[in-house]
């Protein structure tokens, strides 16, 4: 099966920079995804890393050890907008598996 | 219309009644996915098409049964449910099985079983 680890909530302020970490332990692994989720709606996809290394897109950006089975979501300059959950996801062979999620509260 | 469409948006029934939810996907993918969300838990996985074929039923109780009659389709059919089955209700779908670990996620059915 598959397990993973992210932390329940994160507070921060406008401007900001969060780092959700991610931990997981899977068989078959072929990387990892993440995605947010505001309240009442629905997941949305951010990012996908197959590979070791940090991809950036925008104010957010990805990181994945593949040997450490960690990866993390980092948030810069937060929005008010940016109030919302993350889940980190494996992917593992056709079907993804995800988190608790991360509730990231931003405050003025 | 575009992306992925559930209906109904929400939903009431009692423990006896008989309803379905609806899925709908415009973006010509392979896979499609039903995913339970209850609250502070991770996304649970129900089942999986790929191809109109059935790939992963997750030891999904039988009061819960799926239909994908095409691959732009996907039913989930409820009967006798049990108070503890009100929870969101996600439909996904994707290119291939998740490949690029993507799915594209409808916004949801909110179930409650009184």
């Amino acid at each position: 099966g598959q397990s993973l680890e992210q932390p329940s909530e994160v507070t921060a302020v406008e401007g900001a920079i969060v780092q959700i970490n991610c931990t997981y332990q899977t068989s078959g692994f072929y990387g990892l995804s993440w995605y947010q989720q505001h309240d009442g709606g629905a997941p949305t996809f951010l990012s996908y890393n197959a590979l070791d290394g940090l991809e950036e897109t925008g104010r957010f950006s990805s990181f994945l050890s593949r040997s450490d089975s960690y990866g993390y979501l980092l948030l810069q300059e937060l929005q008010m907008k940016d109030s919302a959950s993350y889940f980190c996801a494996v992917r593992n062979d056709y079907k993804l598996s995800f988190g608790a999620g991360t509730t990231v509260t931003v405050r003025a | 219309e575009t992306g992925v469409t559930q209906t109904p948006r929400h939903l009431v029934m009692g423990m006896t009644n008989k309803k379905s939810l609806k899925c709908e996907q415009h973006l010509g993918h392979n896979a499609m996915y039903w995913y339970k969300q209850s609250a502070k838990k991770p996304l649970e996985l129900m089942f999986v098409y790929n191809f109109k074929e059935q790939t992963e039923n997750n030891s999904v109780p039988s009061r819960f049964s799926p239909e994908c009659p095409n691959s732009s389709h996907l039913f989930l059919h409820l009967h006798t449910l049990q108070p503890e089955d009100s929870a969101l209700y996600l439909c996904a779908s994707s290119s291939e099985s998740g490949a690029g670990g993507e799915l594209f996620f409808g916004e949801g059915s909110r179930l409650t079983v009184l």
